[in-house]
């Protein structure tokens, strides 16, 4: 089964729309994450929840709104999709402990979007 | 700049041959991770070392930390064509809780 599932896979699509990659994890964490990798493979931090409460939020344009139903679910939604936005996402998930800092993530397989 | 930088950018060899990279950091951190992405995959956890070890070992990959120096290096021995991959070291913040920092990643192929 699956750990950490991402979908689409691949999204198509023009300048201007709107769109959503869903993410969820079944391994019982308290964590998940939205990462952007650019085409220099450079992967930045967009979002983090911990128990469904944004933890971070890495300077990311207000289009970009994450939304988590529960614990093991994720979703980015952005709006008025750019050129810019071309790019690999990966939603990842770990637990974490108080005091002791972030433990192994898990890593969706990535959905590729593309703007045009 | 970037947390978690690593060096070399690329890294070419033959099978069997060794392969070493390294990590350099910033900050104090709780821990630093390994990570192995494969083309068009996302990424792997390959090993995880606490701030209050030295070195850590898994099967053929043997990691290194070194606080003072704010720098880890990350060995594969005997390598294989199948290891060919980008490999990125992160980091999370001493106090930073929820934030890991991922590095620009060092870009691995073993020939065969």
């Amino acid at each position: 089964d699956t750990a950490v599932s991402q979908t689409p896979k691949y999204l198509v699509t023009q300048m201007g729309n709107d769109k959503s990659i869903k993410c969820e994890q079944n391994l019982g964490h308290d964590t998940m994450y939205w990462y952007k990798q650019d085409s220099k493979k450079f992967l930045k931090i967009m979002f983090s929840y911990n128990n469904k409460e944004l933890i971070i939020n890495e300077t990311v344009p207000n289009r970009f709104s994450p939304k988590s139903p529960d614990k093991a679910h994720l979703n980015l939604h952005i709006n008025s999709l750019e050129l810019g936005d071309s790019a690999v996402y990966f939603c990842a998930s770990s637990q974490v402990r108080a005091g002791v800092g972030t433990d192994t993530q898990y890593f969706g397989p990535g959905t590729r979007l593309t703007v045009l | 700049s970037q947390q978690g930088e690593e060096d070399p950018q690329a890294l070419s060899i033959q099978e069997g041959e060794n392969a070493t990279m390294n990590c350099s950091y910033k900050t104090s951190i709780n821990n630093l991770q390994w990570y192995r992405q494969n083309s068009g995959r996302g990424l792997v956890h390959l090993i995880l070392i606490r701030s209050n070890e030295r070195e850590k070992h898994s099967g053929r990959l043997r990691v290194t930390l070194d606080t003072s120096k704010k720098s880890s290096s990350l060995l594969i021995t005997a390598s294989r064509a199948a290891d060919t991959a980008s490999y990125f070291c992160a980091t999370d913040e001493r106090g930073g809780g929820f934030k890991t920092i991922f590095g620009a990643g060092t870009r691995l192929f073993v020939k065969a």
